[in-house]
């Protein structure tokens, strides 16, 4: 399988929740990534998690590790249509070489 | 410049043709990375370099690709011979690897290669 593994849409209501999910094969990484990408633009870092974390809020933002599963998750409060876009998980294979997913598409509609 | 920059943006070129795209990293990081976006792909890594030297190329397709950096800042992939496979987002990043940062990688907006 891929190294790390997204759903490719989400589709929310504007207000509510939205959680993106990711799994991941490499458990050795310091840290772990969601990066954003906006229609016509290139990938910007949204958030990361150290690795000896389980949770890391920022705002509207909470990322949620859970280490022996494997597994890291995005949720997003109160989603705004300005929150419509790609969400890639990463994380570096080896030392330097960030290994995104296929990324997320976020849909908010009124 | 304050961000790291991709030329052309655009480009539209007849198979079997060459094209090359220049990335120009943000100064002082040591690390570049090019990757491939194909529309529901996501990114692919194609090489990183650490200054001018490329400890990991095992991202490029095939040897039609090549990619140099040249006083640690400017970077170019070739592709020669190009084919209608080739299609995608050219998407750049650099990042500063020392001094315990936490190796966020900085894009570019990418060069969209269209063969024809």
């Amino acid at each position: 399988g891929e190294d790390v593994e997204q759903s490719l849409f989400l589709s929310v209501r504007e207000g509510d929740s939205s959680v993106i999910n990711c799994t991941y094969t490499d458990s050795s990484s310091t840290y772990l990534y969601w990066y954003k990408q906006e229609p016509g633009a290139g990938l910007q870092l949204l958030t990361y998690i150290f690795s000896n974390m389980d949770m890391k809020q920022d705002q509207r933002l909470t990322v949620l590790l859970n280490k022996k599963d494997k597994h890291l998750s995005l949720r997003i409060a109160d989603t705004q249509t300005g929150d419509s876009a790609i969400y890639f998980c990463a994380y570096p294979r080896g030392s330097y070489i960030p290994t995104f997913g296929r990324g997320t598409s976020l849909i908010v509609h009124p | 410049g304050a961000g790291v920059s991709q030329s052309p943006s655009n480009k539209v070129t007849e198979k079997g043709k060459d094209v090359e795209l220049r990335c120009d990293p943000i100064s002082g990081h040591t690390a570049l990375y090019w990757y491939r976006q194909s529309l529901g792909q996501g990114l692919e890594f194609l090489i990183y370099f650490q200054g001018n030297s490329a400890p990991d190329k095992s991202g490029l397709p095939s040897d039609r690709f090549s990619a140099e950096r040249t006083g640690g800042s400017v970077s170019t992939l070739t592709i020669q011979r190009t084919q209608q496979e080739d299609s995608a987002v050219y998407l750049c990043a650099s990042s500063l690897l020392w001094g315990g940062n936490t190796g966020e990688l900085f894009f570019g907006e990418g060069s969209r290669l269209t063969v024809l």
